[in-house]
């Protein structure tokens, strides 16, 4: 079945920093990845679609400036967090469509709990 | 655009007796409704989906109902189990399009 892979798990990183988070498809190529975010005891709340090959589309409300994707090829795309700061830790989910020639799916990473002191 | 409401928040069922968590959607173009189950520190994994030419689908224990008049779908646990307990999540997209996931359940099996 399809596998999504985000790495890394958890990092704590201090403020001002920032921090990258990949999300691969092991064994499909996606066009499309969403990538999410949780707080703790809430519901997952887009933050944005990310399209192989071209600009990400944020949710109203999300900085994208802040928060830049980038999905340069079929099976990776990254999201790094900018001068990171205490309220942008958060758990970070990213999600793949896969499409095959019946139907479709979305497939969930494990989740990234970032951490800044 | 869409807007998936869920409920109960929070739903604490005896061992072996059947657990049921409600979601409305808004949308009556949506056509996918998975719903998913999240442990703690983990990602949603799918448990079951239903698409919006069936009324109803069953995998063993678990079965989804939806009805697309009213526009609300369900899921259903029976004979739960104490590893059932987790938060889970119903969702509703239109094909090719982003999901939308309603506030979550948290469901506790006590043994």
């Amino acid at each position: 079945g399809a596998v999504v892979s985000q790495h890394p798990s958890r990092v704590i990183c201090k403020s001002g920093t920032s921090v990258k988070i990949e999300c691969r498809s092991l064994d499909f190529q996606a066009t499309t990845m969403f990538w999410y975010r949780q707080f703790p005891k809430q519901s997952l709340m887009l933050m944005a679609t990310s399209n192989e090959g071209s600009k990400a589309t944020y949710e109203q409300g999300v900085e994208k400036d802040k928060f830049l994707i980038n999905h340069a090829s079929l099976t990776l795309s990254t999201l790094t967090v900018t001068s990171a700061h205490p309220e942008d830790s958060s758990f970070y989910i990213c999600s793949a469509r896969t499409t095959t020639a019946a139907n479709y799916g979305y497939t969930f990473g494990s989740g990234t709990r970032l951490t800044v002191v | 655009g869409e807007n998936v409401e869920q409920h109960p928040s929070t739903l604490s069922v005896q061992e072996g007796d059947s657990a049921v968590i409600k979601c409305t959607y808004s949308d009556s173009a949506s056509n996918y409704f998975p719903w998913y189950k999240q442990e703690l520190g983990k990602g949603p994994q799918l448990i079951i989906d239903i698409r919006s030419n069936v009324g109803e689908k069953k995998d063993q224990r678990i079965a989804v109902t939806l009805n697309k008049t009213a526009k609300h779908f369900s899921l259903h646990i029976t004979e739960t189990q104490p590893e059932d307990s987790a938060v889970y999540f119903c969702a509703a997209s239109i094909e090719n399009n982003d999901m939308r996931f309603g506030a979550g359940t948290r469901l506790t099996v006590k043994p």
